[in-house]
């Protein structure tokens, strides 16, 4: 299975700022998604990140809040634009390895965000 | 559309009990279906996996059956560890789709007390 590294692993910013969270994963992948995990509750997938081509959003996420950049089958990344309290959430990558529907998605160990 | 159903949580059980967590499912066509787990301040681990009906997935003493006819694929483990106690999630995919997404439960927390 891919080995997927997430940075910052943590981090406490005002609100009005930015963040951008790095996803690096050691093979090269086709599929990469980006989740959102607020405090207790289950993921939700924020967008589909397909290298050569635009990021998918889904429904009530976009892209000027949620830019991500995918430039090569190894690396992506997610800014939080214009962060407020409620963006307070983890923050997880995950890719598919691998060919075939029936594969898994493996994921990074997230990005602890908390908006002041 | 496709939905997974989780049994809500948290879920208290003294060492060495036996735990069953309920998930359900509703799809289209034939999902594969997976249970991961979450350890605190960790991300999700691939727990377990079944792709077809009466698959059964198994790792690290957790099995789950994929039963069609009850569209259920419930997790079980015959004697838990304070180690387990974590969140587990159940989720669902449509290989058929092309997408790989992804319909998650709601996440059932278990504690284990020694």
């Amino acid at each position: 299975s891919a080995v997927i590294s997430q940075k910052p692993s943590r981090d406490i910013c005002q609100r009005g700022t930015s963040l951008t969270i790095q996803c690096q994963v050691d093979s090269q992948v086709t599929m990469m998604f980006w989740y959102r995990q607020q405090p207790g509750q289950s993921l939700t997938l924020i967008a589909t990140a397909n290298q050569g081509s635009e990021a998918t959003y889904e429904s009530g996420f976009v892209i000027d809040k949620f830019p991500i950049s995918r430039p090569n089958l190894t690396f992506s990344t997610l800014t939080v634009s214009n962060m407020s309290p409620e963006d307070s959430s983890i923050y997880l990558c995950s890719v598919v390895a691998g060919s075939g529907g029936n594969q898994p998605q493996h994921f990074g160990d997230g990005t602890r965000l908390s908006i002041l | 559309g496709n939905s997974v159903t989780q049994m809500e949580g948290p879920v208290t059980l003294s060492e060495e009990a036996f735990l069953t967590i309920n998930c359900t499912y509703t799809a289209t066509g034939y999902p594969s279906l997976f249970w991961y787990v979450q350890y605190p301040g960790e991300g999700l681990q691939l727990l377990l996996k079944a792709t077809k009906a009466d698959d059964k997935g198994s790792n690290k003493g957790f099995e789950a059956t994929y039963r069609k006819e009850t569209t259920s694929f419930h997790l079980e483990k015959g004697s838990v560890q304070v180690s387990d106690s974590a969140v587990y999630f159940c989720a669902l995919s449509d290989p058929t789709s092309g997408t790989y997404k992804y319909i998650f439960g709601t996440g059932t927390r278990l504690k284990v007390l020694a």
